[in-house]
């Protein structure tokens, strides 16, 4: 597709269990982000992916939370043993090279609600 | 550190009246580069424009328009004669030598028919 495609688009689960959130990125795409929106505010950057590397990923709140892009293109953000307060939307954005001046393009998000 | 501030939270206007909406940002970076978004109710975030630190000029592209001061460290995004499909939550966003970007908390734009 042309743009960013997330999967699912709506996710509940009760807590304790384990999700995994999936991101297609526009093709051709170098870098990627997973950023966490909770309600009523700013999305929170998670997660960076160049290709298949992941150079940083300081703003996964805890261990329970993991990424991956094996290939370089698909990425999946898994979050293990789910907690209520990691209710929110999931957005993942791709940019087309590693410039940083270079705009990043958004899914429509996961909206994930842990019961 | 990085931050983003937009103050209003909430705006309502009539359509056809101009609205602006505001960004004050902090980095300690010199090169820096500025965006804003929209984020329409299907939740996927729209780029809509970037700036970058050492280009000050204001841009406008149809009914939008872009104000960016350093000096007083502001990025200030202007729609005139606004529509209803303007109705959305905008946000701006601060991005430097780390690759992510750090946005602001919105402010949603409500336009009256």
């Amino acid at each position: 597709g042309a743009g960013v495609s997330q999967s699912p688009r709506y996710k509940v689960a009760k807590r304790g269990q384990d999700v995994a959130l999936r991101c297609d990125p526009i093709s051709g795409h170098v870098s990627l982000f997973w950023y966490q929106q909770a309600l009523g505010q700013g999305p929170e950057f998670l997660t960076y992916f160049q290709n298949e590397a992941q150079l940083d990923k300081s703003g996964l709140p805890s261990d329970r939370f993991f990424a991956e892009r094996p290939e370089g293109s698909v990425s999946t953000l898994k979050i293990q043993r789910t907690q209520q307060e990691d209710s929110a939307v999931y957005l993942c954005a791709s940019r087309r090279t590693a410039a940083v001046n270079q705009p990043q393009h958004f899914g429509d998000g996961t909206r994930l609600s842990i019961l | 550190a990085q931050k983003v501030t937009q103050a209003q939270t909430e705006i309502s206007v009539v359509e056809k009246e101009d609205v602006t909406l505001d960004c004050v940002y902090e980095t300690r970076d010199t090169t820096y580069y500025l965006f804003w978004y929209k984020q329409p109710p299907s939740g996927e975030l729209v780029f809509l424009i970037r700036r970058n630190s050492f280009d000050e000029q204001n841009e406008i592209s149809g009914r939008y328009s872009w104000n960016f001061q350093k000096s007083t460290s502001s990025f200030n995004f202007t729609i005139t004669a606004s529509q209803v499909v303007d109705s959305a939550v905008y946000f701006c966003a601060l991005g430097t030598g780390a690759n992510n970007l750090f946005f602001g908390t919105g402010t949603r734009l409500t336009v009256i028919p």
